[in-house]
This record gives C-alpha cells, sequence and structure tokens, in this order.
C-alpha cells in the first residue's frame, strides 16, 4: 500500500532556530496536509496543498508541494517552546482513494528554551 | 461549535469484551472518518462515510470492526471480542465534502486491552 517515509524522525533545537522536515512517497499525491499533534490530542491541521510546486505559509511556517508530487517539505523559522510536539505529514492520491489520507510516521519535535 | 467529541477519552477492556466508542461531529460537517493511532506511528485510516453512508474501508477493519453513522450525524465504532492488539488511540474526524482535507480531528478515544 501507500506509504510516507517522514524524515527526521525526531529534532532536538534551541529556541530561534529553524527546522526543516520533509516527507517523500513512492506514489504520487494530489494532496499534502500538514499537521501537529499535542500529547493525548487529536492532530490540528498546519497547512494543505494542492497544487504541484505549491509554496504556502502559515505565520513562521512554509510548505511546499513537490513537483514530482511525490514529496513536501515544511520549515518552521524563528522556533519558540509552543512548537513541541508530534508533526505529521499527510496525503491524498484522489481517485478511489478520495476522503482517505495516509500519514507519515511523524517527527517529534523538541525546543530547549 | 464545540469540535469534534468523541467519548470515552479513556477505556481499558478485558481482552475478549467488546467495547464501543461514539463519535459527534461539527455538526454542518457532511463526512465523517475512523483513523486508529499506534504509539510512534501516524494514524491510520480505517473508514469514512458521507452523511449515513460508509463509502470506504480500510482492509485494517476486520470482521470484529464495524462503524455505523444511523442518521448521518454521530457515530459509533464497535470493536468486538477485543484482542490486545487492538490498543490505540481511535480518533474521529470530520469536513465538509468539497471542502479540501481539512478535517477537524477529535481528542481520541485511548484503548487499553489487559
Amino acid at each position: 500500500g501507500q506509504q510516507l517515509n517522514q524524515s527526521p524522525q525526531s529534532m532536538f533545537i534551541q529556541e530561534g532556530e529553524d527546522v526543516s522536515m520533509n516527507c517523500t512517497s513512492s506514489s504520487i499525491f494530489n494532496t499534502w496536509l500538514w499537521y501537529k499533534q499535542d500529547p493525548g490530542e487529536g492532530p490540528v491541521l498546519l497547512i494543505a496543498l494542492y497544487k504541484a510546486g505549491e509554496l504556502t505559509s502559515n505565520g513562521r511556517l512554509t510548505a511546499q508541494f513537490g513537483i514530482t508530487r511525490k514529496d513536501s517539505f515544511l520549515n518552521i523559522s524563528a522556533s519558540i517552546p509552543s512548537d513541541v510536539g508530534i508533526y505529521f505529514c499527510a496525503g491524498n492520491a484522489g481517485g478511489t482513494s478520495y476522503g482517505k489520507l495516509t500519514f507519515g510516521q511523524g517527527t517529534i519535535l523538541t525546543v530547549h528554551p | 461549535d464545540t469540535g469534534v467529541s468523541q467519548d470515552p477519552r479513556h477505556k481499558i477492556t478485558k481482552r475478549g469484551q467488546n467495547v464501543t466508542f461514539r463519535c459527534d461531529p461539527i455538526s454542518e460537517h457532511n463526512r465523517l472518518y475512523w483513523y486508529r493511532q499506534t504509539l510512534g506511528q501516524g494514524p491510520e485510516f480505517l473508514t469514512y462515510f458521507q452523511n449515513e453512508a460508509q463509502l470506504e474501508k480500510s482492509r485494517l477493519l476486520s470482521d470484529r470492526f464495524s462503524a455505523e453513522r444511523p442518521k448521518g450525524s454521530f457515530s459509533t465504532l464497535e470493536i468486538q471480542r477485543t484482542e490486545q492488539g487492538d490498543s490505540a488511540m481511535y480518533l474521529c474526524a470530520s469536513s465538509l465534502a468539497g471542502g479540501g482535507y481539512g478535517y477537524t480531528f477529535g481528542s481520541g478515544t485511548r484503548l487499553t486491552v489487559v
């Protein structure tokens, strides 16, 4: 089945540093999304990308939909302690998979003050 | 609008027992999804509904799992004859059809099978 490989698995950074994480797939996705999950809570949508090559920002977050439609990255600039959490990429392949998201394994982000 | 509500938040059950979880979506959302998340992994798709119709079901959803959304509003997920491998967080999400993939997730039900 479809799988998303997300890297890195974890990151330990100092407050104020920039962060970059990415997601790759062996198959094409029509939509890429990035979510953040806090402990004991459900994922919260950060950014949605709908077109190959699209670059979208949401405050300090920037995400891009890869040209090949098989990858995406998320950047966080000037990290702050509340950025701590698990970040997931997710994709939808469209067609008969309409409605279903495939998630990556997550990147655990720790920010030291 | 209080978001997506899931009940209970935590459930501990003995192996072999049946359990049922409830999800109340955002009221105007006509799509409802169930996902399962185990420790250290991303959520895995189980099934989704548009109104009361169950439109897609994952191969992960064995015969012991059943989901319903009888009136197109709240949904229930039942697991019969629970096994230790069923221990996971069960997440519900809702969205508007045609609204892209901006799901709103609930806080989940954490199931522990002992």
